[in-house]
């Protein structure tokens, strides 16, 4: 079974810009949450959608968004970038009833604002 | 405010010696613990976890303690192996928010042979 695939794997913004992220999950698996990993801020839950709907949504700015597709394909769009948005952007699956064990990471999106 | 914290940022061990990393939380609310390990360019990848009704759960190499009362957990590994070399995050999460995980900065891990 394929795993969690994200694209694309690396990126380069600028200041102002926006930018659409993308993540595929396990096939079956309907949760997707993302995170956000910093260095001195370790992964940061920014949202999770099931069934097309966002369930859980962390202390993120509006200019931070997501949606899920019928397919569980998501998408995290980030608006008027910002220098302190460069990070490791995470998406995990897990299928419907799982636990928090049962989430699969992807390898993840790494995005430099300059 | 860092509410799960691992104050080691990184940490070399020899191989066959026990690795121990330590987690520190604040959040009383908190009543579930996992350990992840991430190796570059992957994702992070559940490792063991336990439930604040414990105070240990063994896997294998793999043991986890949790003193509530101090708030702070531990992975111990033995014996490490050099395989075991990569970022070890702990993360917390509380009940009714089971996709809500809060996750330490990590603790990198080298294992030398």
């Amino acid at each position: 079974k394929a795993g969690v695939t994200q694209t694309p794997r690396y990126l380069i913004k600028t200041r102002g810009q926006q930018v659409t992220l993308s993540c595929s999950p396990i096939s079956g698996h309907r949760s997707v949450s993302w995170y956000q990993q910093t260095p001195g801020q370790g992964l940061q839950f920014l949202f999770e959608y099931f069934s097309e709907t966002q369930r859980n949504k962390g202390n993120f700015p509006g200019r931070f968004s997501g949606r899920q597709f019928s397919n569980s394909r998501s998408e995290m769009n980030v608006s008027t970038l910002e220098l302190g948005d460069s990070a490791l952007y995470l998406c995990a699956s897990s299928p419907e009833g799982g636990s928090v064990e049962t989430q699969y990471f992807g390898p993840g999106t790494r995005l430099l604002v300059l | 405010d860092q509410q799960v914290k691992q104050n080691s940022p990184s940490l070399s061990v020899q191989e066959g010696r026990i690795s121990i990393l330590n987690c520190d939380y604040t959040n009383s609310m908190f009543d579930y613990f996992l350990w992840y390990k991430k190796y570059p360019a992957e994702g992070p990848t559940f490792l063991i976890s336990i439930s604040s009704i414990k105070d240990k759960n063994e896997d294998g190499r793999f043991t986890v303690f949790l003193n509530k009362s101090a708030k702070h957990l531990s992975l111990h590994i033995v014996p490490s192996q050099p395989g075991d070399s990569a970022v070890y995050f702990c993360a917390a999460s509380a009940a009714g928010g089971y996709q809500k995980v809060t996750f330490g900065t990590g603790t990198k891990l080298q294992v030398i042979p």
